[in-house]
């Protein structure tokens, strides 16, 4: 079945990166972008950015340009979300999820799948 | 602030209906199609509704979706307990070149 599966927990410092990884199996990796969306504590869902699989283009919220790279690895099935420069309200569950609709040029049409959350805590 | 506006919280007893709105503007609702997610704490959201009407499969048809204008609308009939969960919805904006979501509402089913 369609799957994707997150790296585990993290835990950083102020001022760090963090990597989380996105595995994708049950589909065809390149025909479908990846999303990445954040949830703080008692907050709501937050977009962050997006990939295409297809031709690496990006798309990313004005709040975290410049901190976020995304990237991706065809021979694993494997997309990659760094954040620099890490602030305490960075801590948050990050999630990857799947385009709906394949080999769009920008995430129009909402996200089918999701990983399985990776919770990452920024503390001094 | 989100730039899409839903209601915090609503509150329903069982096998009633509950309607939640979700209110956005020309560059996003009015322009694209909207989402819906149903989301219960420490689980990966849920699709409910894409194309601003559609349900994917193995989802039930007490849950059902509309727009007019630039607004969204999910329905939500029969509710039973397990429905209790957070729903957002989600679209995307043309001005702003990114995917937007709502603040989310927090659904009680007493």
């Amino acid at each position: 079945q369609v799957q994707l599966v997150q790296s585990g927990a993290d835990v950083k410092k102020p001022g760090a990166s963090v990597k989380v990884s996105c595995k994708s199996s049950g589909y065809i990796f390149r025909r479908h972008g990846i999303s990445w969306v954040r949830q703080a504590p008692g907050q709501g869902l937050e977009w962050m950015a997006w990939i295409s699989l297809y031709n690496g283009n990006t798309n990313f919220a004005q709040k975290v340009q410049g901190r976020v790279t995304l990237t991706s690895d065809t021979s694993t099935n494997t997309t990659y979300m760094e954040l620099r420069s890490l602030r305490s309200d960075d801590t948050a569950t990050y999630y990857c999820a799947r385009d709906r609709h394949p080999l769009v040029a920008a995430p129009y049409y909402g996200m089918d799948v999701w990983g399985q959350g990776t919770t990452v805590t920024v503390s001094s | 602030q989100s730039v899409l506006t839903q209601p915090p919280s609503m509150s329903a007893a069982p096998g009633q209906k509950v309607t939640i709105s979700c209110s956005g503007t020309s560059s996003n609702i009015g322009d694209n199609s909207a989402s819906w997610y149903q989301h219960l704490p420490g689980t990966a959201p849920k699709l409910l509704i894409y194309d601003n009407n559609k349900r994917p499969s193995g989802i039930p048809d007490r849950f059902s979706g509309s727009k007019s204008g630039t607004s969204a609308t999910l329905d939500i009939t029969g509710l039973q307990t397990e429905d209790e969960a957070d729903y957002y919805c989600e679209t995307w904006d043309s001005s702003l070149s990114a995917v937007l979501f709502g603040g989310g509402t927090k659904l009680a089913v007493l």
